[in-house]
């Protein structure tokens, strides 16, 4: 069974540097994009962007600018950091394991870390 | 603001059959396949839909998924009290060259 938990700072005071890091256990690392997606409090899901085994990354253009996302294929985690955070970075951010079927472009979530609170406030 | 349109809530009562619309564009829903997903309160999403209309395994056969053009939707029939939650759409957008969610539709057991 795939499990994912994450892990990093839940405070942050503005123009910080978001870092959470998802860890996984059982399953192959490999085949499949590891992705992070944000929910702000009573919102809907924001994705974030992804990192596929080999390093190779895509981000949601709204964030690109601010978003690193990065992989340890050894330690079978991946990593997300997020620059200049404001309160507009407030949410319960996840991380999930996508898969890309034959055929389409859409990843599929199919595993979801519990989720972490970070909350921005000076 | 989202590139895929839901209708905020949707009800019904036990028993019955609710269907949610995710409403897009030729970039997303009309050249991607759409995913539905699950998010019961409290917790982290749950895949219910891909592929259009494939189920995971596990997920009871009342959840089926459709799509026409550049619109998709989510039926619920039989509806039972542990349906009442968020649904969500998601797709890829050839345009953005990212993964999109829908706005959300909470759903509503009367």
């Amino acid at each position: 069974q795939v499990q994912l938990q994450l892990w990093g700072a839940g405070l942050l005071k503005p123009s910080e540097t978001l870092s959470l890091t998802c860890g996984v256990f059982g399953g192959s690392f490999r085949g499949y994009y590891w992705s992070w997606i944000r929910q702000p409090p009573g919102k809907g899901l924001e994705w974030i962007g992804e990192i596929y085994h080999t390093g190779s990354t895509t981000y949601n253009p709204s964030l690109k600018s601010r978003v690193t996302i990065s992989v340890d294929t050894s330690k079978k985690q991946f990593s997300l950091k997020l620059s200049s955070v404001t309160a507009a970075d407030t949410a319960l951010y996840y991380c999930a394991r996508g898969f890309l079927p034959a055929g389409t472009w859409t990843k599929h979530f199919d595993y979801w870390g519990q989720g972490s609170l970070v909350t921005v406030s000076s | 603001q989202s590139v895929l349109t839901q209708p905020p809530s949707a009800s019904g009562t036990p028993g019955q059959r609710v269907t949610i619309s995710c409403s897009g564009s030729s970039s997303n829903i009309g050249s991607n396949t759409v995913t539905w997903y699950q998010q019961l309160p409290g917790t982290a999403p749950k895949l219910l839909i891909y592929n259009d209309n494939q189920r995971p395994s596990g997920v009871p056969d009342r959840f089926s998924g459709s799509k026409s053009g550049t619109s998709a939707s989510l039926a619920i029939s039989g509806l039972q009290s542990e349906d009442e939650a968020d649904y969500y759409c998601a797709v890829w957008d050839d345009s953005l060259n990212g993964q999109v969610f829908g706005t959300g539709t909470k759903v509503t057991v009367l």
